[in-house]
């Protein structure tokens, strides 16, 4: 049970290139997320899909896109990087914890992107 | 104003020492409530939910003040493995289970 795996681990880029960060988990979640992480600014949500078929914006969508590709799987594409993207990808799946009422997230280990 | 705000710190305290982080939050309609840690370079980790009546986990109590809109972690026994950084996390439903995190506290627990 590897529980939510990305890759690339890390990437680095030239301006202009574009680039496809993936995600999978294997705990039967419906719901993804993609977030970045910048110094002093904690974690901003990308963009989600509440379940397989859906894909909604979040806080900072601006210069991504994604793919839910089935219920495991859910890709951010950058089309055309900016220095501005430079951060760290965490991919989260949602489920609820013990057992409890509420849900939350389950993270993967991150992509560290540098966009030069 | 932020919606969930956090003291940076760092806190820097000896091994043994009890140690504890406050956070706020600015939305009333907050629903759940969670302290994740944060190691360096590394993904972030759920460590306990947050009830209002309180909840205790090993040497981590975590309490909730609904009335003030804050948070509270409490570490006690500190132990060097307790470096981390530790993220206060608020949720909203309304559409999907929306997640927002402060910016973390640092912990430092030196020998």
């Amino acid at each position: 049970n590897a529980g939510v795996t990305q890759t690339p681990k890390f990437q680095v880029l030239k301006t202009g290139q574009s680039m496809t960060l993936q995600c999978a988990q294997d705990m039967n979640h419906n719901s993804m997320y993609w977030y970045r992480q910048d110094p002093g600014m904690g974690l901003r949500l990308i963009y989600y899909s509440a379940s397989e078929g859906t894909t909604d914006k979040g806080e900072v969508p601006n210069g991504y896109n994604v793919s839910r590709l089935n219920k495991r799987e859910f890709s951010l594409r950058l089309e055309s990087a900016a220095p501005s993207q430079t951060s760290v990808y965490f991919c989260a799946s949602g489920g609820t914890h013990r057992g409890a009422f509420q849900e939350t997230q389950y993270f993967g280990p991150g992509t560290r992107l540098l966009v030069l | 104003r932020k919606e969930v705000e956090q003291d940076p710190g760092p806190f820097n305290v000896p091994e043994g020492a009890t140690v504890a982080f406050n956070c706020t939050y600015s939305n009333s309609a907050s629903q759940s409530f969670f302290w994740y840690r944060q190691d360096c370079r590394k993904e972030p980790k759920l460590l306990m939910s947050v009830y209002s009546s309180g909840n205790e986990d090993g040497r981590f109590t975590a309490q909730l003040n609904r009335a003030s809109q804050y948070i509270s972690l409490l570490i006690r026994d500190s132990k060097l493995s307790d470096s981390a950084t530790y993220l206060c996390v608020v949720t909203f439903s309304g559409g999907y289970n929306k997640l927002i995190f402060g910016a973390g506290t640092r912990l430092a627990v030196h020998p």
